[in-house]
């Protein structure tokens, strides 16, 4: 079972270039997020999705968009890549909101993918 | 502000106990979460306390004292493959998860 796949794995990207970080998940989970994570800090919450055809601005959504057109995919997207975008960007699923109290509370996360804005 | 505060890093030897603390300032409180993360690799899923008290898992146990804010994962006859890092996260009241910085655990023969 493969889970969440996450591509690409790396990526060095010039400042002002587009990149789309694609995540694509086989447990038909409902909510899907996207984290980045730098170094000394906390997971970031970048945007989210309840489920498909919605989603929601995390901590620090300024710079990133995303879609879920459907159950599986959840791609980031970064408009108009600048430095302070280098990072560590994690996707990840849970089987149903984390709003409420019905869910099992486990994230499950995909492999990462390492971007490099220069 | 929020705030979730873990020891940077920590140093064990194998075969021994560790006890991995975390403290947490929160807007509300929904939840707190361990997750392990080897470096490199994507975190993985340890425990959800909801409740006070401790939860055992195998080799790892997870308290949570709500009054306190305060947490900590204890990892009993630690093998080297428990290096990694060890993540605490708090659902608050927006059901927002506020991850800490993780805590580096060093395990040495």
């Amino acid at each position: 079972t493969a889970g969440i796949t996450q591509a690409p794995t790396s990526q060095i990207l010039a400042a002002g270039r587009s990149m789309t970080l694609r995540c694509t998940q086989d447990m038909r989970h409902n909510a899907m997020y996207w984290y980045r994570q730098d170094l000394g800090l906390g997971l970031r919450l970048i945007h989210y999705s309840n489920t498909a055809g919605t989603t929601g601005k995390g901590e620090v959504p300024d710079g990133y968009s995303v879609s879920r057109a459907n159950t599986d995919d959840f791609p980031l997207t970064l408009a108009s890549a600048v430095p302070s975008q280098t990072s560590v960007y994690f996707c990840a699923s849970s089987d149903s909101s984390l709003e409420g109290g019905d869910h099992t509370g486990e994230l499950f996360f995909g492999e990462g993918s390492r971007l490099t804005v220069l | 502000g929020q705030n979730i505060d873990q020891p940077t890093e920590m140093t064990a030897t194998e075969g021994a106990i560790v006890q991995i603390n975390c403290t947490y300032q929160t807007s509300g409180f929904n939840g707190l979460f361990w997750y392990q993360q080897h470096a490199g690799e994507a975190p993985t899923f340890l425990s959800y306390n909801v409740l006070d008290g401790l939860e055992e898992k195998g080799r790892f146990s997870s308290f949570l004292s709500r009054s306190k804010g305060y947490s900590y994962l204890l990892l009993k006859e630690l093998q080297m493959k428990d290096s990694a890092s060890y993540l605490c996260a708090v659902l608050d009241s927006n059901y927002q998860l506020i991850w800490g910085a993780g805590t580096k655990l060093i395990i040495k023969p």
